[in-house]
């Protein structure tokens, strides 16, 4: 079956370290591979994506490498901010499905 | 505004009532899911709309549930007979594509439902 697994939370940084959160997947077919974060009081908002191997995703300063080799597709920001505290949501969607396969979320606080 | 709107935004229900749950998605899009969200948890996938028609609703977890799009826009999840372990966060989201790509779908702030 299709299945992601996510870094558990929650993770604690001060404001500017490097963050990493990883995502492992298991899929069927060629998958296209999302993080969606949800912000406090907000609704899921997709962060970046990647559709094909070695595709790298990005926006507002993170990135994410399709990883077919290790199946994985692991978050970076090398300076956080604490406006970037947030739950953080790697996904899936497999070569012949519909919908979206969600991770169980990482918890980000970013202190200042 | 121009999102994915949910109402109500917080529901609760003693064990045994019906619930309905609306999802207005941003106009003219023709793709439209639904999500259950429990605490702590990631979404899962519940059923799948193209315009009027329920092309996927294998993620329903029992005849309790419902969903309909009747017009192709605005859509209802209903839940007949609530019981406890239906208490989560019930989430709609659109996107402007067929499904079965990597479309960005826009989510709602969703709908949560407390079942006593």
């Amino acid at each position: 079956g299709n299945s992601v697994t996510q870094m558990e939370g929650p993770v604690t940084l001060s404001e500017e370290a490097f963050l990493t959160i990883n995502c492992t997947y298991t899929a069927t077919g060629y998958p296209s591979l999302f993080w969606y974060v949800q912000y406090p009081g907000e609704g899921l908002q997709l962060l970046l994506k990647a559709t094909k191997a070695d595709d790298k995703g990005s926006n507002k300063g993170f990135e994410a490498t399709y990883r077919k080799e290790t199946t994985s597709f692991h978050l970076e920001k090398g300076s956080v901010q604490v406006s970037d505290s947030a739950v953080y949501f790697c996904a899936l969607i497999p070569g012949s499905a519909r919908q979206l396969t969600f991770g169980s979320g990482t918890q980000l606080t970013v202190l200042p | 505004g121009a999102g994915v709107s949910q109402s109500p935004r917080y529901k609760v229900a003693k064990r045994g009532q019906d619930v309905a749950l609306r999802c207005d998605p941003i106009s003219g899009h023709v793709s439209l899911f639904w999500y259950q969200q429990a605490l702590g948890q990631g979404p899962e996938f519940l059923t799948y709309f193209q315009n009027e028609a329920q092309l996927d609703k294998s993620g329903l977890p029992s005849d309790r549930f419902f969903a309909e799009r009747p017009e192709g826009s605005v859509s209802t999840l209903k839940i007949q007979r609530t019981q406890q372990e239906d208490s989560a966060v019930y989430l709609c989201a659109s996107s402007p594509k067929l499904a079965g790509g990597p479309g960005e779908l826009f989510f709602g702030e969703g709908s949560r439902l407390t079942v006593l």
